[in-house]
């Protein structure tokens, strides 16, 4: 299993609403990431989880609140979110932090704030 | 500063040619860790070639090699023959350092097949 999934792959919310994306991964990796991806920009590092502990927060605003409860699984927690964070939220993994490891990267769940 | 430079936003190629998408990388660290990637409309990132900074040979994959000159720091990514399949973004990415936890992207290129 080489996968990694991301659900949902839509979301629609409100400002006032709280909600959660989810992403897992079953490569035994013990890396993952959350990146943020503007229409027609490249994705930007949100968080980054290193053996289940929180090691790069990039300066991300508090109404979004990463969880990573074990080493599959990844989630988002989204609450009072602004249009602006309209974007594609992609999810990614690594077996660990190095140089040379590439990410592997789920399909992305399209969120629009309204 | 930009740490990722992708100079052509947009390419067209026809059909079974070859393209050469560039991409030029600013570190002053001597480990580092060069991807590209390409994602199609539907969203996904994928990984199409890796090459390393102590790599002494170009990366190659199947229709897909890097020309790596490290001299010139840059990394363009050389597809062969290409299909139509091929159009879609493509990004140049860098892990850097010790740690290396980021995986930072250039602003990519729109490469379009014309059949």
């Amino acid at each position: 299993d080489t996968e990694v999934t991301q659900t949902p792959k839509h979301l629609v919310m409100g400002m006032t609403n709280k909600k959660s994306l989810k992403c897992e991964q079953h490569m035994g990796h013990r890396a993952m990431y959350w990146y943020k991806q503007k229409a027609k920009k490249p994705p930007e590092l949100m968080f980054v989880y290193s053996y289940e502990k929180l090691s790069i927060n990039e300066s991300v605003p508090s109404r979004f609140s990463p969880e990573c409860p074990n080493s599959s699984l990844l989630n988002l927690h989204l609450h009072a979110l602004q249009p602006e964070d309209s974007a594609l939220y992609l999810c990614a993994s690594s077996p660990v932090v190095l140089t040379n490891e590439k990410l592997f990267f789920g399909s992305g769940t399209q969120l629009s704030v309204l | 500063a930009q740490k990722i430079t992708q100079t052509q936003p947009g390419m067209f190629v026809q059909e079974k040619e070859a393209v050469t998408l560039d991409c030029t990388y600013d570190t002053s660290d001597p480990s580092y860790g060069l991807f590209w990637y390409k994602q199609p409309s539907s969203g996904e990132m994928i990984f199409l070639i890796y090459q390393g900074s102590y790599d002494q040979q170009n990366a190659t994959e199947g229709r897909y090699s890097l020309n790596f000159q490290k001299a010139r720091k840059s990394a363009n990514l050389v597809i062969s023959a290409s299909q139509l399949g091929d159009s879609a973004m493509y990004f140049c990415a860098m892990r850097e350092g010790r740690g290396a936890q980021k995986l930072v992207f250039g602003q990519g290129t729109r490469l379009t097949i014309n059949p």
